[in-house]
Formats: structure tokens, sequence, C-alpha cells
């Protein structure tokens, strides 16, 4: 059971815009950042977005993120086949020391 | 550019200790505040932060795993380990190591080694 909630899956059709939602608690998101993670089978995870929309050097405009109040927000607009991979939202919760937290994934599938 | 590289034993007998290390090259482990972390990924299912340690030792843990870790750091080798104690069958999964995007953050992490894949089994 992880502490950020997330969809398992969501799917669209190339070229198409999806979102993944990433909802959490005042503790977690609702007090921290946001970030979001990139994961193709047998690879360590690729960050996409931190600090709720901010992109790393490299990453295509075509992802994007945001937040409001205890969720955050992955976009991804122009979808490609090559975006078929698990997608993860992650951020500090201060609950009890709990630390770093991750949503439990979500499978992009573009038909 | 910075790398990591997780190295150490891929099976781990039950109730024995995991122990990883990852080395960092490209640069130097101390360059910077950042807290170096461990997370890990059993087989088919989702990514877990086991915790972080900072170039001065303090250290940062999971309260699920937090009796059995131990991070350490050794900036003369440019590396940092993990250490879990008394491991089960659910200790099995893919550990990396990374790094935050930031200073003094333990999230964000943009730098990540391939992963190790470990095994808990007699």
């Amino acid at each position: 059971q992880s502490v950020l909630t997330q969809p398992p899956s969501v799917s669209a059709a190339p070229g198409q815009k999806v979102t993944i939602s990433c909802s959490g608690s005042s503790s977690n998101i609702g007090n921290n950042y946001v970030s979001w993670y990139q994961q193709f089978p047998g690879t360590a995870p690729k960050l996409l977005i931190y600090d709720n929309d901010q992109r790393p050097p490299g990453i295509p405009d075509r992802f994007s993120g945001s937040k409001s109040g205890t969720s955050g927000t992955l976009g991804i607009t122009g979808l490609q086949t090559g975006d078929e991979a698990d997608y993860y939202c992650g951020t500090w919760d201060d609950n009890l020391s709990a630390g770093v937290v991750f949503g439990g994934g979500t499978k992009l599938t573009v038909l | 550019q910075l790398q990591l590289q997780e190295s150490g034993p891929g099976l781990v007998k039950p109730s024995e200790t995991l122990s990883l290390t990852c080395t960092v090259s490209g640069g130097s482990i101390s360059s910077g505040a950042y807290n170096w972390g461990w997370i890990r990924q059993p087989p088919g299912k989702g990514l877990e932060w086991i915790g972080s340690i900072s170039v001065h030792g303090r250290t940062w843990y999971t309260p699920s795993l937090k009796s059995r870790v131990t991070l350490s750091v050794d900036m003369s080798n440019n590396q940092f380990s993990l250490n879990l104690k008394s491991v089960t069958a659910a200790d099995t999964a893919v550990y990396y190591c990374a790094r935050p995007s930031g200073v003094i953050r333990h999230d964000a992490f943009d730098i990540w080694g391939q992963g190790t894949m470990v095994t808990v089994s007699s």
C-alpha cells in the first residue's frame, strides 16, 4: 500500500494527451514538492519533473507537471509509442519522519 | 558526468546481512551538500525509498526499515554503502543508489545507478 495513490494504468492513442494523477495528503504533497519519474522495463527511473512543474535539462516540453492542494498531475501531450512506460510520483512526507514516499506507479499504454 | 554504480552480492541467505556499495565516478562525493540515497524495487512492484546519508554521515531512514538498515559513507573511496540485516524473501529487489537534483534535499533523484538485483534465498 503506497502512501501516494496513482491509477494503475492509463491509455491513449498516439498524438493524444494523457494525464496521470497522484493523490496524497497534507503531510506529503500538501506541504512539499512533487517529482515524477519515467521507467522502462529493466532500467532505472528517469526524473521527468521536479518541484511540481520543473523539467530537468533534456526533458521535452511535452511533459508537464502541476500541483493543487494534496494532488499532483503529470501531463504528456503528443503521445508517442516510445512514451509507453511506468510513471511514478514522489515527494517528501513530514509525518513521523516518513521520508521520501512514492506512488504505486502507473502503466501508460499508447494504443 | 557524474555516474553511480552499485556493487555487491546478488544472492543473500535469509537472516543474513545484505551489503551493497555505491561508487561515485566523474565527480567527488563530497562536492556539494547532497544527501545520497538508496531506493529499492521488488520484482513487478513500485519504488521504495530506503534512506539517505549526507557526506557528514547524517542519516535518514524509512520507518519500516529503520531497525534493520545502516547507511555509511567513505569519502576517501568516493563511496557510500547500505547494510540491511536479518533479510527475508521480502527484501528481494533491485537496489538503486541515487543522488537528488539539489543539495540538502532528499527527493527528486536525477542521477541513478543502473541497479543491482539482490535475491534472498537459501
